[in-house]
């Protein structure tokens, strides 16, 4: 089965400065989706940016963008000029691409435990 | 706005009962998805619905069960309920390709007195 790790319960930056959000990730299939999720105090989770493992470069949305390095299996974000409203909780995930070839397979997504940020202005 | 909406936002009952959760996934999307956040065990997935068909359980009890209907909305029904069922449940709902995101409803937080 395939399991997230988010080794950072919390993280904490400045307005305007960069922070990185670590998560790594094991699975044995080849091909997959990786995605970062934000659930800010409101609850609702947003998505921020997805990954697919068959492609080199990393993804880009923004402020926000990924090193996705395939051998090491880590999936860390990296948000920009941080601003106040990125303030949430950060959620790693995986998303099997081949689960139809497993008994029992599903496309859900498994997620890590989570990264609190704090932006302080 | 997600198009995913989850009914009712707020829930509060007694240990011992029943109680009935409902998501009306997007428009079109075939796949729906319950997940269970807490703050020891995070977003646990529960159970997969695919046009009414159950496709895959994950860490779900056996006193919760859920169904999908014809018109593909879905019912998630938690009975017996203890103190630890207290929890936000998450739908989500997604289309037939895999690379399709997930999107989520706004969750139901229940609290079990």
């Amino acid at each position: 089965a395939q399991t997230v790790t988010q080794s950072q319960p919390e993280m904490s930056v400045q307005e305007a400065e960069t922070v990185t959000l670590s998560c790594t990730y094991d699975t044995s299939e080849s091909d997959y989706y990786l995605f970062w999720y934000k659930q800010p105090p409101s609850r609702q989770m947003i998505l921020v940016i997805r990954q697919e493992a068959y492609k080199q470069q990393n993804a880009t949305e923004n402020r926000f963008s990924v090193n996705f390095q395939k051998a090491a299996k880590s999936f860390s974000l990296k948000i920009s000029d941080s601003q106040l409203g990125d303030a949430a909780m950060y959620f790693c995930a995986y998303r099997s691409a081949t689960w139809f070839l497993t008994q029992g397979g599903s496309e859900k997504l498994v997620f890590g435990k989570g990264t609190k940020l704090t932006v302080n202005p | 706005d997600s198009g995913v909406t989850q009914t009712p936002k707020h829930l509060i009952t007694a240990t011992g009962q029943r109680v009935t959760l409902r998501c009306s996934p997007r428009s079109g999307d075939l796949s729906v998805y319950w997940y269970q956040q807490s703050l020891d065990q995070g977003l646990q997935f529960l159970i997969q619905y695919y046009n009414g068909e159950e496709r895959a359980k994950g860490n779900i009890l056996e006193r919760f069960s859920a169904q999908q209907f014809p018109d593909l909305h879905s019912e998630l029904n938690l009975s017996s309920l203890e103190l630890g069922d207290s929890a936000l449940y998450f739908c989500a709902s997604s289309r037939v390709a895999t690379n399709e995101k997930l999107f989520f409803g706004s969750g139901t937080q229940l609290s079990v007195l």
